[in-house]
């Protein structure tokens, strides 16, 4: 059965800098988005991806973030220049684009631990 | 405001013994999902409830949505201490404005089936 992959499953990184999480979504599907959990905390939304642009995205998706489709296959999630508080699980899922029968399917997830 | 909220947060149980887990949220929604979470792990699809849908079945899996309470439950049935875990409700917001939408958690319910 296809499913989201997520690269590394635990990135250890220094505050400041740059981290680039990696996706591949499954493969017909058509809409794409990240979210994140802090440790014990609820799930939030970040950013959803259409068309290659962005259709929406929350508050915490600052300019210290950015998303790419570089390819057909891939699409990653940078953090610029990472804080302390960006410490989390981040989540890639992805919905197949058909109105009101499907769901988003979720990778496994990265822990990104910012020291 | 929060959408999505489960209750109760924490639920100890008895292998062989149902579990009921509470879903409440604010907004309309085209659709509720419920998705399951191993400890420290990737969020797992159970299932989805539309918003014109009453009750559905998937397994030992009964969900139950009232929209006129905004309100939905989920049932595991003959619980194994596999079923240990945390489970989420995730509503979609209801509106599409240009494609699909974020999903919005609550904080989830952490279960504990003892053998």
């Amino acid at each position: 059965e296809p499913e989201v992959t997520q690269t590394p499953s635990h990135q250890v990184t220094q505050m400041g800098q740059e981290v680039i999480l990696r996706c591949v979504p499954i493969s017909n599907h058509l809409y794409f988005y990240w979210y994140r959990q802090i440790l014990g905390q609820k799930v939030e939304f970040l950013v959803s991806f259409y068309n290659n642009e962005i259709s929406e995205k929350s508050e915490i998706f600052d300019d210290q973030f950015s998303v790419e489709r570089p390819d057909g296959s891939n699409f990653t999630l940078k953090i610029r220049s990472t804080k302390l508080e960006d410490s989390a699980m981040y989540f890639c899922a992805s919905h197949r684009g058909v109105q009101g029968t499907d769901t988003q399917y979720f990778g496994p997830g990265t822990r990104l631990t910012v020291l | 405001s929060q959408q999505g909220e489960e209750d109760p947060q924490a639920l100890s149980i008895q292998e062989g013994e149902n579990a009921t887990m509470n879903c409440s949220y604010k907004t309309s929604i085209n659709n509720l999902q419920w998705y399951r979470q191993n400890s420290g792990r990737g969020l797992v699809h159970l299932i989805l409830i539309r918003s014109n849908e009453r009750e559905k079945h998937s397994g030992r899996l009964r969900v139950t949505l009232d929209t006129s309470k905004k309100s939905s439950s989920l049932l595991i049935t003959a619980s194994r201490a596999a079923d240990t875990a945390s489970y989420f409700c995730a509503t979609d917001g209801g509106s599409f404005s240009g494609g699909y939408n974020k999903l919005i958690f609550g904080a989830g319910t952490r279960l504990a089936v003892h053998p």
